[in-house]
């Protein structure tokens, strides 16, 4: 049974400050893996998708990373902003999609 | 294009009312997929379907029944409603084809049980 860990489970970082999210799954037989952000009381907002054949994503300020023999994902996001603050969410894409339990970011201005 | 719906937003109920979850999807998505998420537990899959006429159990699917008689709908029914079902509800579809299986989920669906 596949098993996702995000590490940390909350982040407070200032304002302009690059950081990386760590997402860790136990099964390498992901058909892909998606990073969402989820905003207090609001549903799941796809961020990047990377597929099993690939080794990263971009789009804007956001990297993502895939490292399917080490079962390691990670989500870079460059230059934050208070904006950016909301909990991140990684989920793999087997037979069925499982996801971690997020990492909750604050980023203070 | 709409995207992903759900109604209600908000929804109580008392111990042993059932009720439907309703969930659209106006992309001609083939998967469609109901999830709760639960403080500490996060998201689990409780019933998915991979096209009209078919659907299958996912991780907790006691007390859940689901039927897919559209393309566009995925209706999620409490069949007697329990407070151990108070949870958020999110629908979710993507394509089947293609190499990418891009999951878009629904604002999602508060439920009390009382």
């Amino acid at each position: 049974k596949q098993e996702v860990t995000q590490i940390p489970a909350a982040l407070s970082v200032p304002e302009g400050e690059n950081l990386v999210l760590n997402c860790s799954f136990t099964d390498s037989a992901i058909y892909n893996l998606q990073w969402f952000r989820q905003d207090p009381g609001k549903g799941l907002t796809s961020l990047l998708l990377i597929q099993s054949s690939q080794r990263e994503q971009t789009s804007g300020r956001l990297n993502a990373s895939l490292d399917k023999s080490s079962g390691r994902s990670t989500l870079y996001i460059a230059a934050s902003q208070p904006g950016d603050s909301a909990t991140y969410l990684c989920a793999t894409s087997g037979s069925r999609l499982t996801f971690g339990e997020g990492t909750q970011l604050t980023v203070n201005p | 294009n709409a995207g992903v719906t759900q109604t209600p937003k908000f929804q109580v109920l008392k111990t042993g009312q059932s009720m439907t979850l309703q969930c659209a999807q106006d992309m001609n998505h083939e998967y469609m997929s109901w999830y709760r998420q639960d403080p500490g537990m996060g998201l689990r899959l409780i019933h998915y379907s991979v096209g009209a006429g078919i659907t299958d159990q996912g991780e907790v699917p006691n007390g859940y029944n689901v039927s897919r008689s559209t393309t566009e709908d995925f209706p999620l029914r409490l069949l007697s409603a329990a407070p151990s079902q108070t949870s958020v509800y999110f629908c979710a579809s993507s394509f089947l084809g293609g190499s990418s299986h891009e999951q878009y989920f629904g604002p999602g669906t508060r439920l009390t049980v009382t």
